[in-house]
Formats: C-alpha cells, structure tokens, sequence
C-alpha cells in the first residue's frame, strides 16, 4: 500500500537558519505531493503541492520538488523565522476507485528559536 | 469563501455519555473525511465518504463510533458511549475528486473539535 515517511523530529533551529525536512513516500500508482502546515490549536493547512516529477512547488518561502527517481518531496526553507514553528504534515494523493486515496506522514514538529 | 466549518469547537462531557460532532464541507467538494489527532498515535483517518457514501471506514476505532452523511453539505460523527481514552482532537477535511481523473485535489481541514472525557 502506500505510505509517506517523513524525518524524526522534533526538530530545533535558531532563526535565519535553513531548513530541510525530509520526505519519501512509496505508492503504487502516480501520485500527487503535498506539504502540510499546522500551527498550535489550528487545523492542517496546505502549505505547497506538486503533481508531477520535476515540478517545485512554493509558497511562504518554503519550497519542495518532487523527485520521482528517487522517491522524495523534501521541504526547504531558507531563513526560518520563529513564527514558522509549527508541525509540518508530507502527504500524498494517489487515485483509488472512488477518485482520491490519501496518507499523511506522522508530521515533523518544528521550533524556531529567536 | 468558507472553508470546513466543525462544531462544537470544544467539547467536555463525562464517560458515558454521548458526544456528536458536526462537520459542513465546502460547497462542492464530493468527499468527506474524518481524523482524529492525538499525541501518542498523531493522525488517524477514521473515515472517508464519497457522494455521501462511507468508503472506509477501517479507521473506525470500535463500534460506539459512528457517522453519517445524511447530504452533501453534512456529516456527524458520534461516540456512544464516550470514554476517556476517546479524548483528542478529531479534525473534519473535504476535498474534490473524480473517478478516473488524476488526484490532485488537497483536501481542506476544519479547525477542529477539542474533545475531553472526564
């Protein structure tokens, strides 16, 4: 089945540091990637997509390709601030019979610290 | 535009008794999905509808779970009777996919129901 495996955390940086959270993922069929965000006492919000090898996807700074050869949709930032602390969620998309079959990895807590 | 609308936000009751939990989707999004978030075991997908119909309901933790899509614009998801290992945050999210189509559709997370048993 599938399955997303993203880096241990928790993960501790001063501010203006780069980041690089770590994500592979195994899936049968042809999927789409996603990062997601989510701050203390909030939901999950998509933070950046990318549904094809090649592409980056990009928001906020943060920015991630997918890399189909080696399996991977790693999230980059380059000058972390403190309010980018936050649980960061890998995910993928990949089509079942009913439209969308999708796996979230286990999340990477992060702290930024001024 | 709104986005996943859940409610209550909060939610204290003792063991025993029974909790719903109420989720609006976005308008025109045709699959629904129920988590539930804890510390100890992070995400869990309870269930996923499609067109209102249960297709997955796996993550379904024991049969005192329940939930129901009674139309596109709705959903509950009930615990009957509640425990208090049931406390967690349980998130509703809803997205739009097509049979045969690629996915490519995130899905959009509610802010979630704070849910405490004492």
């Amino acid at each position: 089945g599938n399955s997303v495996t993203q880096m241990e955390g928790p993960v501790t940086l001063s501010e203006e540091a780069f980041l690089t959270i770590n994500c592979t993922y195994t899936a049968t069929g042809y999927p789409s990637l996603f990062w997601y965000v989510q701050y203390p006492g909030e939901g999950l919000q998509l933070l950046l997509k990318a549904t094809k090898a090649d592409d980056k996807g990009s928001n906020k700074g943060f920015e991630a390709t997918y890399r189909k050869e080696t399996t991977s949709f790693h999230l980059e930032k380059g000058s972390v601030q403190v309010s980018d602390s936050a649980v960061y969620f890998c995910a993928l998309s990949d089509r079942d019979n009913y439209g969308q079959n999708f796996v979230f990895g286990p999340g990477t807590r992060l702290s930024v610290l001024p | 535009d709104a986005g996943v609308i859940q409610s209550p936000r909060h939610e204290v009751t003792e063991m025993g008794q029974e909790v719903t939990l109420r989720c609006k989707p976005i308008s025109g999004h045709n699959s629904l999905f129920w988590y539930r978030q804890t510390m100890m075991r992070g995400l869990e997908l309870l269930i996923y509808f499609n067109n209102n119909v249960p297709i997955d309901d796996s993550g379904m933790p024991e049969d005192r779970f329940s939930a129901k899509m009674p139309n596109a614009s709705f959903s509950t998801l009930k615990i009957q009777p509640s425990e208090p290992r049931d406390s967690a945050v349980y998130f509703c999210a809803s997205s739009f996919s097509h049979r045969g189509r690629v996915a490519n559709q995130p899905q959009h997370f509610g802010d979630g129901t704070r849910l405490s048993i004492l």
